[in-house]
């Protein structure tokens, strides 16, 4: 079983929708829980960084950790077709983001 | 600022070839490290750095080699090259102090 989990999809959703996409984890030590855009062809790139347990919003995106549950979340509202593009959660439990546990990623595609 | 850059975008290898991925950054980052991005499988800490002088193996370090001389540069080298490292290879870096690791555009290299 690998440390963290995340469904693969791939996700195609009308623009406009309110997109979820979620992770599990079994490492109880991690406290450092991000979210990583990628483009085609390109490198991820930070999109949300929590630390510890609660929500965390920037403009379109809100990202939820419960960290009792093992269980994060990012919600992207008025999905936009530039939206569209693998989404990655990472986790760490050393500060600096260092030795991150990758998902394996989700495919999400926004249809105008 | 350049960031974080990979040389070459693309390599193709015969089995048993060696070679040598490169990798720099501009940001006088103390910590880097190499992942691997298979299909299914997001990212893989191959292996990382935390100060020039000093590596240590990820998840995922047989068949790879690294070392850190100056604490700009960070190459990966393949030994022997094998089918089973057919990849795409992201190098990244950050700092102590970092929400994120920065990453660099990455490496298709495909073993034949």
């Amino acid at each position: 079983q690998k440390e963290v989990e995340q469904d693969p999809g791939p996700l195609s959703v009308p623009e406009g929708a309110i997109v979820s996409l979620n992770c599990t984890y079994s490492n109880s030590a991690f406290q450092y829980f991000m979210w990583y855009r990628q483009y085609s062809r390109k490198g991820p790139e930070l999109l949300m960084y929590t630390y510890s347990s609660g929500n965390k919003e920037d403009g379109r995106f809100t990202a939820q950790v419960d960290k009792s549950s093992k269980y994060i979340s990012l919600f992207i509202r008025d999905s936009q077709p530039s939206d569209s593009a693998t989404y990655l959660c990472a986790m760490s439990d050393t500060q600096g983001a260092q030795k991150l546990v990758f998902g394996q990623g989700t495919r999400l595609t926004i249809n105008p | 600022n350049a960031g974080v850059t990979q040389t070459p975008k693309f390599q193709v290898l015969k089995t048993g070839q060696s070679m040598t991925l490169q990798c720099a950054q501009d940001m006088n980052h103390e910590y880097m490290s190499w992942y691997r991005q298979d299909p299914g499988m997001g990212l893989r800490l191959i292996h990382y750095s935390v100060g020039a002088g000093i590596t240590d193996q990820g998840e995922v370090p047989n068949g790879y080699n690294v070392s850190r001389s100056t604490t700009e540069d960070f190459p990966l080298r393949l030994l022997s090259a094998a089918p089973s490292q057919t990849s795409v290879y992201f190098c990244a870096s950050s700092s102590w102090a970092s929400d994120t690791q920065y990453f660099g555009p990455g490496t298709r290299l495909t073993v034949l």
